[in-house]
């Protein structure tokens, strides 16, 4: 129903290589959300996407919203050590409640 | 610096004696959340707060209680704490952004209630 779908579940990748982690809703999303959670800390506020086919940048993370505002995904470029981390998607729901995907696991190979 | 504190950072408690994990935020934000995090069951929201005097249920309320009596603080309670109730706990402030609500989280209190 209200669910977001977050895929890969865990990625293990070596240190340059590229990333990316995709979020699927059934629904369409009026927003979308993207937080990082370092191991052993608390999410971190990434970016908000509202519009249909938005894409943003943050250095090397590349946000994108589909067209059909049902998906969205978060490319990483390069990756370096200091991206690992937990990597969630959040869609707005009721009473400004997020709903939350259960989060990509990235690990980084120096 | 803007920022969202807990208290305590750790806890090791028993079953059945009450605790209260405090929050603390300087945003002057009117939304607040508790979550709980479980591995494999993600970010749960507890309970959450719109204003002062103002809280509802999230999605696993049962075991806890809120409370929110100032703008810049809203305390968790778990009054009989039970074994399923061990758990990492989150915070969170929640910033009025241009297209949504962005939310700002503490550093967590590992509770584990034996």
């Amino acid at each position: 129903g209200q669910q977001v779908m977050q895929i890969p579940q865990y990625q293990h990748v070596q240190e340059g290589e590229d990333f990316t982690t995709y979020c699927n809703s059934s629904t369409t999303l009026s927003n979308i959300q993207w937080y990082k959670q370092r191991p052993g800390g608390h999410p971190v506020f990434l970016i908000q996407l509202v519009k249909s086919g938005e894409v943003k940048k943050q250095k090397r993370l590349t946000f994108q919203f589909g067209e059909a505002k049902k998906n969205s995904s978060l490319h990483i470029t390069a990756t370096q050590t200091t991206d690992v981390g937990t990597y969630f998607c959040a869609r707005a729901g009721n009473n400004r409640k997020l709903i939350w995907g259960l989060g990509t696991s990235l690990a980084v190979n120096p | 610096e803007a920022q969202v504190t807990q208290n305590p950072r750790y806890l090791i408690t028993v079953t059945g004696k009450k605790l209260t994990v405090t929050c603390s935020q300087n945003m002057n934000h009117e939304y607040m959340s508790w979550y709980r995090q479980d591995p494999g069951l993600g970010l749960r929201q507890i309970y959450y707060s719109m204003n002062v005097e103002v809280t509802d249920k999230g999605d696993v309320p049962e075991g806890y209680k809120v409370s929110r009596k100032e703008k810049r603080n809203f305390p968790l309670i778990l009054e009989s704490p039970s074994p399923n109730q061990t758990s990492l706990y989150f915070c969170a402030s929640i910033r009025r952004g241009q297209a949504g609500y962005e939310q700002y989280f503490g550093p967590g209190t590992r509770l584990t209630v034996t």
